[in-house]
């Protein structure tokens, strides 16, 4: 079946960029998303990227994709202690997403 | 629209005891989703219904699980007999599906604690 991986931990300074990486096995996708999760709450749609792009920019994010070698990345600009949360990777085909098991970003000051 | 609203926002109960979780997907959404979360396990999907319909329920992890979804504004997700490893936070989210990205919207979850 689909598989969505992404590391489990990112330790950043403020002021940093962040990257954070993630692979995802199901070729048909057709958007890619980052979904943030703050403490005590649900997911959140952050940013998404169509299949066809290679890269999208939002602000302070970056999102990167690589369809060849199925690999998505977002890159947050000037890390912010507002930034540290669960971010999860998710792709989606037919209606159902594929959840990574999201890499929690913590931001020191 | 308010988004998706999941209650109670916070249960405890005994193990064996039945749990009732509720949701109301945003309204004009066909795609409802029921997920758990904890930290061994992640983000693990139960069950997806479209249109009302259970479409996949292969991550329901035993028959102790079920659920519902009896109109479009309303779902149930039930565990009967509960059990301290049910714990977990439960979320609800839906989506429309034809909508330019498939976006799902999460409710704030449901906090499980079977004692």
């Amino acid at each position: 079946g689909e598989d969505v991986e992404q590391s489990l931990f990112l330790s950043v300074r403020e002021g940093d960029s962040s990257v954070i990486n993630c692979t995802y096995t199901d070729s048909s996708s057709t958007y890619l998303y980052w979904y943030k999760q703050e403490p005590g709450a649900g997911l959140q749609l952050l940013t998404y990227i169509f299949s066809n792009m290679d890269m999208k920019q939002d602000q302070r994010l970056t999102v990167l994709l690589n369809k060849k070698d199925k690999h998505l990345s977002l890159r947050i600009a000037d890390t912010q202690t507002g930034d540290s949360a669960i971010y999860f990777c998710a792709d989606t085909n037919a209606g159902k997403s594929t959840f990574g098991d999201g890499t929690t970003l913590t931001v020191k000051p | 629209d308010a988004g998706v609203i999941q209650s109670p926002r916070h249960e405890v109960t005994e193990m064996g005891q039945e749990v009732t979780l509720r949701c109301k997907p945003i309204s004009g959404h066909d795609y409802l989703f029921w997920y758990r979360q904890t930290m061994m396990r992640g983000l693990e999907l139960l069950i997806y219904f479209n249109n009302n319909v259970p479409i996949d329920d292969s991550g329901m992890p035993e028959d102790r699980f079920s659920a519902k979804m009896p109109n479009a504004s309303f779902s149930t997700l039930k565990i009967q007999p509960s059990e301290p490893r049910d714990s977990a936070v439960y979320f609800c989210a839906s989506s429309e599906r034809g909508s330019l990205t498939d976006t799902q919207y999460f409710g704030p979850g449901t906090r499980l604690t079977v004692l």
